[in-house]
Formats: C-alpha cells, structure tokens, sequence
C-alpha cells in the first residue's frame, strides 16, 4: 500500500487531455514539493515534472503539474500514443524521513 | 550529460546479500545540493524508495527496510553502493539508482536498472 495515492488507470483518445491526482497527507505533499515521472515498460523513469509545476528541459509543454493543499495533479494535453506509459508521483515524506512514491496509473490511449 | 549505471549480480540466493554499485560518469558525485538513491521495482509493481546517501556519507533509509539496508559512498571512484541482507523472494525486484535534489526530492536521472532475482 502506497503512501501516496493514485488511480490505477486512466484512459482518453488522442488529442484529448487527461489528468492523473496523486493524494497524500500533511507530512509529504502538504510541505514538500511534488515530482512526476513517466515510465515506459522496460525502461527506467524520466522526470516529466519537478518542484510541483516545473519541467525539466525537452518536457513538451502539454505535460503540466499543479498542487493544492495534501494532493498534486499532471495534466496532459493532446495526448498521443506515445505518452501511452505508466506515470508515478513522488515526494518526501516528514514523517517517515524517507522519499515515497504513488502507486503509479497506467495511461492508455484510446 | 550525468550518467548512471548499475552493476551487480542478477541472481543472489536466499539469506545472503545483494551488494550493488552505481557508477557516476559525466560529473561528480561531490555535490552539496544533490544526494545519491537507490529505489526498486518488484516485476508488474510500483516504484519503492529504498534510501539516499549525500556525499558526506549521510544516510536515510525507507523505514520499512531500515534494519537490513547499508548505503556507502566512494568519491574517489565517483561510485555509491548499496548493500541489502537477508535476502527473500520478495526482493526480487528491478534496482535502479538515481540523483536526487536536497530540500526539492526529485529524482534525475536515472541509471538503467538491473534486475535481481531472489532464487535457489
């Protein structure tokens, strides 16, 4: 059971805009900055989003972040079958003084 | 570009211990704003934070895997290391490392993995 909450699954046609919530608590998202990651089967994750609504260099600006109290949101707009991939959110969490990560959500593209 | 890549053995038998190796290449791991992970993914599973190790040889670990996990640091050698006891099936897992950020925790970028199995 993961620290961080996310949905199993979301799914949308191309060029459609999707959003993937991640759910924590007061002592990871309510203080600390929220990362995203996209992870392809067979690969390693990538950074797509850092310090809540941050893309690092070479991120196409239809990746987007956003938090608001204990939960944060990645929103991606015009979708294509190549963001078809599993996308986890990460952060640290006071508390248990270790980083922690959301269950992950499979994207798929209609 | 920062590079990382992980090297150890794919196969450890049950009870004894995996020891792993990133090797950092393209930059140096001597890094005040930076840290050192190391986070696993058991087959058709999510991401697991196993622990971090700052260039001082400063430590935490994932509480829930505290009691079995060392972290070490060679600068000399721009590598870090991790070392997991006791091993069971459920430590199978693919084992990546990656660089962290202090006060802002995200992790880029990534090595590769490896995958290690758990098995007699």
């Amino acid at each position: 059971q993961s620290v961080l909450t996310q949905p199993p699954s979301v799914s949308a046609a191309p060029g459609q805009r999707v959003t993937i919530t991640c759910s924590g608590s007061r002592s990871n998202i309510g203080v600390k900055y929220v990362s995203w990651y996209q992870q392809v089967p067979g690969t390693a994750p990538k950074l797509l989003i850092y310090d809540n609504n941050r893309r690092p260099s070479g991120i196409p600006d239809r990746f987007s972040g956003s938090k608001s109290g204990t939960s944060a949101t990645l929103g991606i707009a015009g979708l294509q079958t190549g963001d078809e991939a599993d996308y986890y959110c990460g952060t640290w969490d006071i508390s248990l003084g270790a980083g922690v990560f959301g269950g992950g959500t499979k994207l798929t593209v209609l | 570009q920062l590079q990382l890549q992980e090297s150890g053995p794919g196969l450890v038998q049950p009870s004894e211990t995996l020891s792993l190796t990133c090797t950092v290449s393209g930059g140096s791991i001597s890094s005040s704003s930076h840290y050192w992970a190391w986070i696993r993914q058991p087959p058709g599973k999510g991401l697991e934070w196993i622990g971090i190790i700052s260039d001082t040889g400063s430590t935490d670990y994932n509480p829930s895997l505290k009691s079995r996990v060392t972290l070490s640091i060679d600068t000399s050698k721009n590598q870090f290391s991790l070392r997991l006891n006791s091993l069971t099936a459920t430590d199978t897992a693919v084992y990546y490392c990656g660089r962290g950020k202090h006060d802002e925790d995200w992790l880029d970028p990534w090595g590769q993995g490896t995958l290690v199995t758990v098995s007699s």
